[in-house]
Order: C-alpha cells, then structure tokens, then sequence
C-alpha cells in the first residue's frame, strides 16, 4: 500500500511570507493529523479531521494557520504571514479510524525554514 | 502532569544490551502507540497496543491495563536502534475522544 504522501519535502522563505503544505493519507484513512515538530521537541498537534470535519483544533493558531479536507482526502496546511518561530518540521499522519485501534502512519514531513 | 509520561529521557546501552523504555498513561486514554524516529527522518510506528503483548523482530511491547503501564523492549540492541521512541496514547471517550497525547521521548544511544 502506498504511505502517506506529503509535498514540498523542504520549503525555505522569509517572514512574512505564506506557505501552503498538502498531504494526501493512505487511501481510505478517515483520519487525518497535521502536526508540528520543532527541533528537539515531541510532535504537537495542529488539527485533527475526521473525514472533511474538524474534531480537535485546539492547538492550531488560527490568526495565521489554517487547514482543510474539504473531500475528506487529501489535505493542504496553509501559513500566512509565516514567523520566525514558524521554523519546524510539519508532519502529516493518519489512520482508518480515529478509535483508537488503529495503527498511525506518518508521512515524511516537510521541512519549512522562516529567515 | 502531562497524560502519557515516559521514561527514561535519555537512555545510553552498548550493543547487544536489553533495552527498556517505560510509558505510564492517565484514565481515559483506551490504545497505546509505540513510535520511532530516526535523526532527521521521519517517524514510524512500531506498535499500536490496547492490551496484552505484540514482538516484531527484537522489539517487544507490552501493555498493562490495570496498572496503566506500557513497555518497549529491544533485545539483542544494535547501533542502528538508536532513535528517538515515543509512545502516544489515544483518548477513549468524552470531548477528547481519538485525540493524541504524545509522551516526552526517549533519546536512545546504543554505542557499538
């Protein structure tokens, strides 16, 4: 079966500037996770879906993040303006439920750096 | 006090030691995930456990319910099992059902 697939791999900009971030889970997962990995730090969790719904956005700053599964498939993870602080690795993950009995699979990552 | 503690932060072992990384959860958390991460790369999930005991290879994890406790062993360590681990629990019900709570991470070492 084919992983999680997230593209860019690496992105660098400058502050300010907007950043956008797609993912696209294993076929048929209804559970999708955008998280944010700062160096030496656990993942944290950004926004949580289930289908095209929303469960858990807590986390997310929504002055300057936004996300959407708008077919309940892929994703995209959007940054405008971007800070400094910005700077992490932006881990997309899924599973076929979000039950709890379901393995998790991570995709790559991608790698944003705000100068 | 965070929901999913781990322990210990760092662990150093030299090859062929039997490793131990512990995970202790609150109430309400029903599945236990054991995660590994290399040095720049991704992370990967070794084990989803909601009770009894799962082996892949030299990796083991074990669960206990009733005792809200989690373990991963590697037997026989190598170099290359040096990684971060983290174990992750999945809410069961309530306002924070599915959600993820992350424990802290074990930065294993194995020196050859």
């Amino acid at each position: 079966e084919a992983g999680v697939a997230q593209s860019p791999r690496y992105k660098i900009i400058e502050k300010r500037q907007s950043v956008a971030f797609w993912c696209n889970p294993i076929s048929g997962h209804a559970t999708l996770y955008w998280y944010q990995q700062i160096l030496g730090q656990g993942p944290k969790l950004l926004i949580q879906f289930q289908n095209n719904g929303v469960v858990d956005d807590s986390q997310l700053p929504k002055d300057r993040f936004s996300a959407e599964r708008l077919k309940g498939v892929d994703s995209t993870l959007k940054i405008q303006p971007a800070k400094l602080e910005d700077s992490a690795v932006y881990l997309c993950a899924s599973s076929l439920s979000s039950r709890g009995n379901s393995p998790l699979h991570f995709g790559n990552g991608t790698r944003l750096t705000v100068t | 006090k965070n929901e999913v503690e781990q322990s210990p932060q760092n662990l150093t072992a030299q090859e062929g030691e039997f490793i131990t990384i512990n995970c202790s959860y609150s109430v309400g958390i029903s599945a236990l995930h054991w995660l590994q991460q290399h040095p720049g790369g991704g992370i990967v999930s070794l084990f989803m456990l909601s009770s009894g005991k799962k082996k892949h290879g030299r990796l083991i994890a074990t669960i206990n319910i009733q005792e809200k406790h989690s373990s991963l062993h590697i037997t026989a360590s190598h170099p290359r099992d040096s990684a971060v681990y983290i174990c992750a629990g999945t809410h069961a019900g309530g306002t924070s059902y599915g959600k993820l709570t992350f424990g802290q991470g074990t930065i294993l070492t194995v020196h050859p």
